[in-house]
């Protein structure tokens, strides 16, 4: 079975773009996460979807958006990118809400 | 609300010595509790999972991890350290209700000394 995947793996923006990520999960899986992977703060949870709705979502700014679709494929958004969005976005997925994530490679954005 | 402590944020072992890499979390109910290896470049692999079953839980590579409550610790070992093991290693809690989603450490760098 392929694993995650995401779309592209490195993107240089300039500040005050947006940008758009891509996540296709396991075949089957339903829930998608994604998260943000900085030196300086850490792993932190962005947000998770489930059936096309939002479940849970972190403690970041509007500017982050994210959206599912049907087929579970998902894409995050964000607008107004400030240099401090630089960073690996992980997205994982599993099976249900309530069950073990799988990572995909990640998208290295880097905000000049 | 959900936390992990990794001490030690870098640990260098020998080649063929024990190694150990420390977490202790705090969890308000009885967590689920992970470890993810990541190497360079690349991102999470699970290297295994407490659920609440057996507290001695076994994973990918020969790594193993005990779940203590009492110490509130999920402590990761392996007999033998072998040069692939050199990553990133992160423990992370989450709340099996799914009302949160995974809390990580702030990551251990392994580092094996040939």
């Amino acid at each position: 079975k392929a694993g995650v995947t995401q779309t592209p793996r490195y993107l240089i923006k300039t500040r005050g773009q947006q940008v758009t990520l891509s996540c296709s999960p396991i075949s089957g899986h339903r829930s998608v996460s994604w998260y943000q992977q900085t030196p300086g703060q850490g792993l932190q949870f962005l947000f998770e979807y489930f059936s096309e709705t939002q479940r849970n979502k972190g403690n970041f700014p509007g500017r982050f958006s994210g959206r599912q679709f049907s087929n579970s494929r998902s894409e995050m958004n964000v607008s107004t990118l400030e240099l401090g969005d630089s960073a690996l976005y992980l997205c994982a997925s599993s099976p249900g809400v309530e069950e073990t994530q799988y990572f995909g490679p990640g998208t290295r954005l880097l905000v000049l | 609300a959900q936390s992990v402590t990794q001490l030690g944020s870098h640990v260098s072992v020998s080649e063929g010595a024990l190694v150990l890499l420390r977490c202790n979390y705090s969890s308000s109910v009885p967590p689920y509790l992970f470890w993810y290896v990541q190497y360079p470049n690349q991102g999470l692999q699970l290297l295994l999972k407490y659920t609440s079953a057996a507290t001695l839980v076994k994973g990918i590579n020969g790594f193993e991890a005990e779940f203590k409550k009492s110490e509130t610790s999920f402590h990761l070992t392996k007999p033998s350290a072998h040069m692939s093991d050199a990553a990133e290693y992160f423990c992370a809690v989450s709340d099996p209700r799914g009302n949160e989603k995974l809390t990580f450490g702030t990551g251990t760098r392994l580092t094996i000394i040939p």
